[in-house]
């Protein structure tokens, strides 16, 4: 059985730093890698999606990275600002069918 | 944003009561699902829906049923709620048929069972 684990729970940084959050998958079998933003009280909005045959995909200041042998995947945030402050999921579809496996979020808070 | 809306936002409710909410879109799209939410668990599957009355079970679908008689709408229902469904309960749509596409989420119902 699938299980997605995020490492750690929360995360607490100085505005300006680089950081990684980190995301692991049991089963390599994935088609693909979802990274989600979840503000307080609101729905999730999806970051980056990266293919089982991509390694990387880039979004301004977002970069998310997939190693399936390793069951690894991780969202690098340049330059964090105060509105990063979120918590952020990370979902995998396996091969198999329609539906994601989640892990339970990092939330990150950015200081000022 | 995708045109997702769901209703009510807040609902208190006691044990035992049948409770029904709604998850509108105006995309047209295809899939529906029905997610909890709950601390430490991240998102579950309730129940999702590939066309009108087409669903299937998810991870945690006991105490819960579904319908869909219109693109537009999917409904979730609790046929006897129980303290432990106390949850926040999303909806998400997706437009593809394959496995690239992205799901797009509504704003949430924060549920409270008595």
């Amino acid at each position: 059985k699938q299980e997605v684990t995020q490492i750690p729970a929360a995360l607490s940084v100085p505005e300006g730093e680089n950081l990684v959050l980190n995301c692991s998958f049991t089963d390599s079998a994935i088609y693909n890698l979802q990274w989600f933003r979840q503000d307080p009280g609101k729905g999730l909005t999806s970051l980056l999606l990266i293919q089982s045959s991509q390694r990387e995909q880039t979004s301004g200041r977002l970069n998310a990275s997939l190693d399936k042998s390793s069951g690894r995947s991780t969202l690098y945030i340049a330059a964090s600002q105060p509105g990063d402050s979120a918590t952020y999921l990370c979902a995998v579809r396996p091969n198999s069918n329609y539906q994601l496996i989640w892990g339970a979020g990092t939330k990150l808070i950015i200081k000022p | 944003d995708a045109g997702i809306t769901q209703s009510p936002r807040h609902k208190v409710t006691e044990t035992g009561t049948p409770v029904t909410l709604r998850c509108h879109q105006t995309e047209n799209h295809r899939y529906m699902y029905w997610y909890r939410q709950d601390p430490g668990h991240g998102l579950r599957l309730i129940h999702y829906s590939y066309g009108v009355k087409d669903t299937d079970k998810g991870e945690v679908s006991d105490g819960y049923s579904v319908s869909r008689s219109k693109t537009e709408d999917f409904l979730l229902t609790l046929e006897s709620a129980t303290s432990s469904q106390t949850s926040v309960y999303f909806c998400a749509i997706s437009a593809e048929e394959d496995y690239t596409d992205t799901q797009y989420f509504g704003p949430g119902t924060r549920l409270t069972v008595l």
